[in-house]
């Protein structure tokens, strides 16, 4: 059962444009929600991270719009650079252990 | 920031010998350290928690005597990849959870390349 659903697998987009991932949890439990970034070859970095008291967190270029009700969350990337070409991960955790439970992960691609 | 270092970064071994990969948090105490595995364009897979001064925690399907785990400080835990085969090469990544102030954020190593011939 896949417990934290993401979409879509893979994403281009144009220089400056927006970039847009969301993903759905199932689990009431779930009260931390990070979003990693990982390049080829490197280990996944923390990005930015939301909790279920606020429904918007941004940083810099990235936001994060959390819907409780919905059980969703996503990761809007402004102004897209190709530098912000890696592999994106949504992840969700719960309970105090705050051991992720990972999306399938997108493929960001961003035209020059 | 919070760092968690691994080493070695990639490394080739033999079938059949053993291998040692290590995570360390450079900066920050960690009770709690994670070993996930992953492949080519997938998802990581959690395989086991560390947990300073006693035994690793593993999921299903992980052979605890294939990959032993010790975390022997707060600052290191060691993965060890017991009689190595082929099938067994991946990416190793840690990671370690940060309790400082409150936090409870996990921050990843940069991960370790395997390669057993």
């Amino acid at each position: 059962q896949q417990q934290v659903k993401q979409s879509p697998q893979s994403l281009i987009v144009q220089k400056g444009g927006i970039s847009i991932i969301n993903c759905a949890y199932e689990n009431t439990a779930f009260d931390y929600f990070p979003w990693y970034q990982q390049f080829p070859g490197k280990g996944p970095a923390l990005l930015i991270a939301i909790r279920p008291d606020v429904s918007e967190k941004k940083e810099g270029r990235f936001t994060i719009s959390f819907n409780k009700s919905a059980k969703q969350f996503s990761l809007h990337i402004m102004d897209s650079q190709p530098g912000d070409s890696a592999t994106y991960f949504c992840a969700a955790a719960s309970g105090g252990s705050y051991i992720p439970t990972f999306g399938r992960g997108t493929s960001l691609i961003v035209h020059p | 920031g919070a760092v968690v270092s691994q080493h070695p970064s990639r490394v080739i071994c033999k079938s059949g010998t053993s291998v040692k990969i290590e995570c360390r948090s450079l900066d920050f105490q960690a009770t709690t350290m994670f070993w996930y595995r992953q492949f080519p364009k997938k998802s990581l897979m959690l395989m086991a928690t560390s947990n300073e001064g006693s035994k690793a925690t593993y999921e299903q399907g992980v052979e605890k005597d294939k990959f032993l785990i010790n975390h022997a400080s707060l600052t290191l835990s060691t993965l060890t990849v017991t009689s190595a085969h082929p099938e067994d090469s991946s990416f190793y990544i840690c990671s370690a959870r940060d309790n400082g102030g409150g936090g409870n954020t996990i921050y990843f190593g940069e991960g370790s390349w395997l390669t057993v011939v």
